[in-house]
């Protein structure tokens, strides 16, 4: 089955930096890529996705690119606030009726005000 | 608020009892989906119904089981309870029986086993 892997588990960035949250996938049949973020106590929320007739996608400070031959995609906030602080959850799957989301341990990141 | 509801928010309980979850899926939504988070193991999959029909399997422990109502609310009930069923447990839904979609997750039941 599909083992999606994120490192490192911490990351920790000044306030108004750039942060990158990498991932990595192990199943090259997969094609939808999404990206959650979990604050403290709260249910995890879709952030941004891609899917892999694309290369890269962004929405306001966010954009996720994916390398399929590599089998990676990363996460870029941009202009980072105190607010992103949070556990941030990469995950893939395939499409159709019977894959599962198979999400990675999680990245805690910490931005310093 | 995502519109999914769970039910209950937190729940203390001792080993060996056996409690049920409950799950209502957003308006429209006829995917439920359960997830078990652990401080150290992330979000695990554990079962996914769709229209009432089990339709994929994750690492469920055979004390656990599931279901989904014609309503299409949905039940985890967990027996046997053991010191490391201790988690958060959510519930997401999606509109759709096949991944790739967007799926919405529940504010979760806190579950502590004692």
């Amino acid at each position: 089955g599909e083992n999606v892997e994120q490192h490192p588990s911490t990351l920790s960035v000044q306030e108004g930096d750039s942060a990158v949250i990498k991932c990595t996938y192990s199943d090259s049949a997969s094609n939808y890529f999404p990206w959650y973020k979990q604050e403290l106590g709260k249910r995890p929320q879709l952030i941004i996705d891609i899917r892999s007739n694309v290369g890269e996608k962004k929405d306001q400070r966010i954009a996720v690119t994916l390398n399929k031959t590599a089998k990676h995609f990363s996460l870029h906030i941009t202009e980072t606030q105190p607010e992103d602080s949070a556990v941030y959850f990469c995950a893939a799957s395939k499409t159709g009726a019977n894959s599962k989301l198979t999400f990675g341990k999680g990245i805690t990141l910490s931005v310093r005000p | 608020d995502s519109g999914v509801t769970q039910t209950p928010k937190h729940l203390i309980t001792a080993t060996g009892q056996r409690v049920t979850l409950r799950c209502s899926p957003r308006s429209g939504d006829l995917s439920v989906y359960w997830y078990q988070q652990s401080l150290d193991q992330g979000l695990q999959f554990l079962i996914q119904y769709y229209n009432g029909e089990e339709r994929a399997k994750g690492n469920i422990l055979e004390r656990f089981s599931a279901q989904q109502f014609p309503d299409l609310h949905s039940e985890l009930n967990l027996s046997s309870l053991e010191l490391g069923d201790s988690a958060l447990y959510f519930c997401a839904s999606s509109d759709t029986g096949g991944s790739g979609n967007t799926i919405y997750f529940g504010e979760g039941s806190w579950l502590t086993v004692v």
